[in-house]
């Protein structure tokens, strides 16, 4: 059974850069076929899907993000992060790592809330 | 940007059947798989309907999804209503390789 666990800063400063790891048990980032991915969520509202990262490195993000979002993966480890640039408090959200498969998503992780405030 | 836009809220009564709706914004909604989340409060998200209307393994048949071209939309059916089934669905689909999702419809089954 693959688990997925995120972990980071729960409180990040307006400007700086928000840093989140995501933890993968049951499995190997490396075995492919599956993307590996970084979900949000602004507190009461919906889903917003920040982009992918495949175990080869390859990434795919959400154009309303891209120009401030890096997904990284450290197959060693068995992990990938986010990072996303001069944060505000419009980036305050719960944040979810997700394995998805081609057409689903298919595990996630429990979420963690990261708050952007000075 | 191609959007997904869910009904804000629907209720029911158990044992009912509900259907809720997802309405794309421009192209065919039929040319890219549409999926369904289930998110209880409090909790991550779950598959409950994948390609148009797969359901993963251990997800009851009461949950049933479909394509309408003509109105391009997708629809999640809930028929059996149970109190547990209470939650937030979303509906997701594609732009490009920009997964998108719709705005969430809140069940509530009274």
């Amino acid at each position: 059974q693959v688990q997925l666990q995120e972990s980071g800063p729960g409180l990040v400063k307006p400007s700086q850069t928000l840093s989140l790891t995501c933890t993968v048990s049951g499995g190997s980032i490396s075995s492919g076929g599956y993307y590996w991915s970084w979900i949000r969520q602004h507190p009461g509202k919906g889903l917003e899907w920040i982009g992918y990262i495949y175990y080869s490195g390859s990434t795919y993000y959400n154009p309303s993000l891209k120009s401030r979002v890096t997904i990284s993966v450290d197959t060693s480890k068995n992990q990938f992060s986010l990072k996303l640039s001069s944060v505000t408090a419009a980036d305050t959200a719960v944040y979810y790592c997700a394995r998805e498969g081609i057409t689903m998503i298919v595990n996630w992780g429990q979420g963690t809330l990261v708050t952007v405030s000075s | 940007n191609f959007m997904l836009t869910q009904p804000h809220s629907v209720s029911e009564s158990p044992g009912k059947t509900v259907t809720i709706s997802c309405t794309g914004s421009s192209g065919s909604i039929a040319s890219n798989y549409v999926q369904w989340y289930q998110q209880r409060p409090g909790s991550a998200p779950t598959t409950v309907i994948y390609e148009d209307n797969q359901r993963p393994s251990g997800v009851p048949d009461r949950f049933s999804g479909s394509i309408d071209s003509s109105s391009n939309s997708a629809s999640l059916t809930i028929s059996g209503l149970k109190t547990e089934d209470e939650a937030d669905y979303y509906c997701q689909s594609y732009d490009s390789s920009n997964r998108v999702f719709g705005g969430g419809t809140k069940l509530t089954v009274l």
